[in-house]
């Protein structure tokens, strides 16, 4: 099956910073998402991107499908933005396989 | 709007007997909805497909006999976990394909399940 590669694991931020994560992954896909899990363990939203760069205020991602990776930018972070960052992709079905995710922590 | 309900948010059970997880699409429909299995401090596994009106297609090394998925309507599916043993206690987390037309999947929140 398809390789789902994120990093880094762990990161650990300052208020205000920037910060990127990586996905990696194994072959052509038809779906790429990038989820941010809370603390009671929601999966929220942030980008469908399987190509192309997309922004939603704090946040943006960028796919580069021909390379097989994508990256979720996050400006000026705040505490709110803890949390573990999956991206999950499905090549030529529906199904979607998930990487390991970033554990994001934010301290004030 | 793509909101997925679940349905008990948490449930704990005795060994031996089984728990019903409904998830729900509350404000689309999905003909195609996924059950995810997830482990402290890991990722999301894939279950299982539920198609409405047909048979759910499982993952290599999910029993189906232990997890039974029925997906009656266009926005409810639901997952029972017959003869629960502690090894089943996780988090399990349902998912919707907004439209047929698009790969994009919402999640519900989640429900964990407890074994004891």
């Amino acid at each position: 099956g398809i390789q789902v590669e994120q990093s880094p694991p762990d990161l650990i931020l300052q208020e205000g910073a920037n910060s990127t994560l990586r996905c990696n992954f194994s072959d052509s896909v038809n779906n790429l998402q990038w989820f941010h899990q809370n603390p009671w363990g929601q999966l929220i939203n942030l980008f469908y991107i399987p190509s192309g760069t997309k922004q939603n205020g704090r946040l943006s991602a960028t796919t580069v499908a021909t390379e097989r990776y994508s990256l979720l930018y996050i400006s000026s972070s705040q505490t709110t933005d803890s949390g573990v960052y999956f991206c999950a992709v499905a090549p030529s079905d529906y199904k979607l396989s998930f990487g390991a995710g970033t554990t994001v922590t934010v301290r004030a | 709007g793509a909101v997925v309900s679940q349905h008990p948010s948490r449930v704990i059970c005795k060994s031996g007997t089984s728990v019903k997880i409904e998830c729900r699409s509350l404000d689309f429909q999905a003909t195609t909805m996924f059950w995810y299995r997830q482990f402290p401090k890991q990722s999301l596994m894939l279950m299982a497909t539920s198609n409405e009106g047909s048979k759910a297609t499982y993952e290599q090394g999910v029993e189906k006999d232990k997890f039974l998925i029925n997906h009656a309507s266009l926005t409810l599916s639901t997952l029972t976990v017959t003869s629960a043993h502690p090894e089943d206690s996780s988090f399990y987390i349902c998912s919707a394909l907004l439209a047929a037309s698009s790969y994009e999947q919402y999640f519900g929140p989640g429900t964990r399940l407890t074994v004891t």
